[in-house]
């Protein structure tokens, strides 16, 4: 069970915006900044934003993360074929004075 | 840019010890970075097991605080983990990252795991 709740899948065609949700609690989300993670299929997590909504160089602006209260956002605009990944999000946590992280949402490309 | 590499044995034998080191290599241990160990179990989600500082501070995961110990080796620029008396749902891929810009201010910590090691897989098996 995951400290950071997250869907389990998301799907959209190419073109399309996608958005996932992650939520969380006042011990992490609602008082520290979000971190998103991307995973493609056998290879390591990937920063993908960062504080928010910030990129990290070389990440498109296709990627756009927002945070309000306890929850936060990925949205993922223009699908394309390769963005098929899994994504977490991720936060500090004040309590477990830790990294906590979603379940992960695995993001289908139709 | 810093780059991460795991190494250890791929096959650990129950109640045995799960050793792992991670070397950094185009940055200094001694940045004002934490060092992170990170686990995926197969088809599963990732886990914090826990981060280091170079002055050997450290955080971990409370479940898992009774059986991990974490190093830094300065002179070879890489640090450790070590699990204890393992069983087979430690059977993972373990990552290690750099916890970059780890700080907290007027109550809201910062920071983001970057860049991560390729993982390597640990078996845990007799």
């Amino acid at each position: 069970q995951s400290v950071l709740t997250q869907p389990p899948s998301a799907s959209g065609t190419p073109g399309q915006r996608v958005t996932i949700s992650c939520s969380g609690s006042s011990s992490n989300i609602g008082g520290n900044t979000v971190n998103w993670y991307q995973q493609l299929p056998r290879t390591a997590p990937k920063l993908l934003i960062y504080s928010n909504h910030q990129r990290p160089s070389g990440v498109p602006d296709r990627f756009s993360g927002s945070k309000s209260g306890t929850s936060a956002s990925l949205a993922i605009s223009g699908l394309q074929s390769e963005d098929e990944a899994d994504y977490y999000c991720a936060a500090w946590d004040d309590s477990l004075n830790g990294v906590v992280f979603g379940g992960g949402t695995k993001l289908t490309v139709l | 840019q810093v780059q991460l590499q795991e190494s250890g044995p791929g096959l650990v034998k129950p109640s045995g010890t799960l050793s792992l080191t991670c070397a950094v290599s185009g940055g200094s241990i001694n940045s004002s970075d934490w060092w992170t160990w990170v686990r995926q179990p197969p088809g599963k989600g990732l886990e914090w097991i826990g981060q280091i500082y170079h002055s050997g501070d450290t955080h971990y995961n409370p479940s898992l605080k009774s059986r991990v110990a974490m190093s830094v080796d300065k002179s070879k620029n890489q640090f450790s983990l070590n699990l204890n008396s393992v069983a087979a749902a430690d059977t993972a891929v373990y990552f290690c990252a750099r916890h970059e810009g780890l700080y907290c201010s007027d109550g809201t910590c910062y920071g983001w795991l970057d860049p991560w090691g390729q993982g390597a897989l640990v078996t845990v098996s007799s």
